[in-house]
């Protein structure tokens, strides 16, 4: 059972959007800045989000990132079939002193 | 460009021991957080351990605790992980990742590539 708590899985078209959500409590999410990470097949993950909302270079800006109180939520614009992947969210937890992340979102990609 | 690569890994049994390696480049290693995180295959990320830039902060997960120390090296650009004690619970991929901040957020900017950790009789 993760500490944050994404639903297992979410799909749309191509050229769709879709939304993925993370949520936790004022020990995690509430308190702290939340990452977003993107794990193509067979690949390690890869930065997708950072700081709630900001993209490193290199990311596309049909990648979004948000937060409210203790939650936070990915969008993904446009749709590709490369875009499918699993998704995690993750921030530090004050109470545990540990990273946290979500389980995971499989995205795919009809 | 940095890069990350673990090494180590392999087939232990349980009760066993095994240390991993993580050689970075491309960036200033000495700056920078390091941290431990693995993945069970077909299942989530976890976060197990990081250690500060000069090795004087050390956290781990519960799961590890008192089991794994994390340990660096700045002269060689290396990171550690002894691993004692280990048990089926603990067969899973592990990563090495950079641990970046910006404005008080941290986030792991930088993984290898894995290395697999397999306990089995």
């Amino acid at each position: 059972q993760s500490v944050l708590t994404q639903p297992p899985s979410v799909s749309a078209a191509p050229g769709q959007k879709v939304t993925i959500s993370c949520s936790g409590s004022n020990s995690n999410i509430g308190n702290n800045y939340v990452s977003w990470y993107q794990q193509l097949p067979g690949t390690a993950p890869k930065l997708l989000i950072y700081n709630n909302d900001k993209r490193p270079s290199g990311i596309p800006d049909r990648f979004s990132g948000s937060k409210s109180g203790t939650s936070a939520t990915l969008g993904i614009t446009g749709l590709q079939t490369g875009d499918e992947a699993d998704y995690y969210c993750g921030t530090w937890d004050g109470s545990l002193k540990s990273v946290v992340f979500g389980g995971g979102t499989k995205l795919t990609v009809l | 460009q940095v890069q990350l690569v673990e090494s180590g890994g392999g087939l232990v049994k349980p009760g066993g021991s095994l240390r991993l390696s993580c050689a970075a480049s491309g960036f200033s290693f000495s700056d920078y957080y390091m941290s431990w995180i693995r993945q069970v295959p077909g299942k989530g990320l976890e976060w197990i351990s990081y250690m500060s830039s000069s090795g004087g902060a050390i956290y781990y997960a519960d799961s590890v605790k008192g089991r794994f120390t994390i340990s660096r090296d700045n002269a060689k650009n290396s990171l550690y992980l002894q691993m004692n004690s280990l048990g089926a619970e603990d067969t899973a991929l592990y990563y090495c990742a950079r641990r970046s901040w910006e404005s008080s957020g941290y986030y792991f900017d930088y993984w290898g590539q894995g290395i697999l950790v397999t306990v089995s009789p």
